[in-house]
């Protein structure tokens, strides 16, 4: 299993950003994926979630401004930001979630910063 | 929102010597949803147990967690120089949302 997060840079405030998750070595198509972050010296604080079907959840922090999707026939997970904030600057980790499980696999993760 | 807290922030052990983290839920949760997450700097978290008390794939046997209710524990039972790191409790009882404790570092 290996999954691979690219997209991240440094962006101002108010700007976007489009997060990638490429993934290997599973049957991507039937595992929901997730997305976390950690900001500079701080703690793990999930973002968003994605169901096999693309059934979307989010943290009240990013709802209305981040956007999760999938291309299972790329095995892609996707993070559309949108209107970033300076807060918002962060280490992003894609994980897979197997079913009625925890996050079993994640990448090294993709550095935002927002200033 | 469920809220986890782990203590102490700080564990300060020697290698051999047993560590006990504590998690605790700000309200009950089934033992299911609760699971431990171990993190070495500059590297990506790693999964350690599920369920509060089942190990991950690889994970010594060292490693044992436990708990029920509101109250979860994980235990190393006698620490290796690589064991020392930051370790998050994490729940997805309730989606809404999930929830990871603000960690423990084990110096």
């Amino acid at each position: 299993v290996q999954l691979f997060e690219s997209g991240g840079g440094l962006v101002q405030p108010g700007g976007s950003l489009r997060l990638s998750c490429t993934a290997s070595g599973f049957t991507f198509s039937t595992y929901l994926m997730t997305w976390v972050r950690q900001a500079p010296g701080r703690g793990l604080e999930w973002v968003s979630a994605i169901s096999v079907g693309g059934t979307s959840y989010y943290a009240d922090f990013v709802r209305g401004r981040f956007t999760i999707s999938r291309d299972n026939t790329r095995a892609t997970l996707f993070l559309q930001m949108d209107n970033l904030y300076a807060e918002d600057t962060a280490v992003y980790f894609c994980a897979r979630w197997p079913p009625n499980s925890f996050f079993d696999f994640w990448g090294q993760g993709t550095q935002v910063t927002v200033s | 929102e469920i809220v986890l807290t782990q203590s102490p922030v700080t564990m300060s052990l020697s290698p051999g010597e047993k560590a006990t983290l504590s998690c605790r839920a700000s309200q009950s949760l089934s033992s299911t949803y609760l699971g431990w997450y171990q993190q070495k700097l500059g590297q990506a978290p790693r999964l350690l147990m599920s369920d509060a008390s089942n190990r991950a794939a690889g994970v010594p046997a060292r490693f044992s967690g436990s708990g029920s209710g509101t109250d979860f524990s994980l235990t190393i039972s006698s620490l290796e120089p690589e064991d020392f790191a930051i370790y998050y409790c994490q729940q997805r009882g309730s989606w809404s949302p999930i929830t990871f404790g603000q960690g423990t570092r084990l110096e």
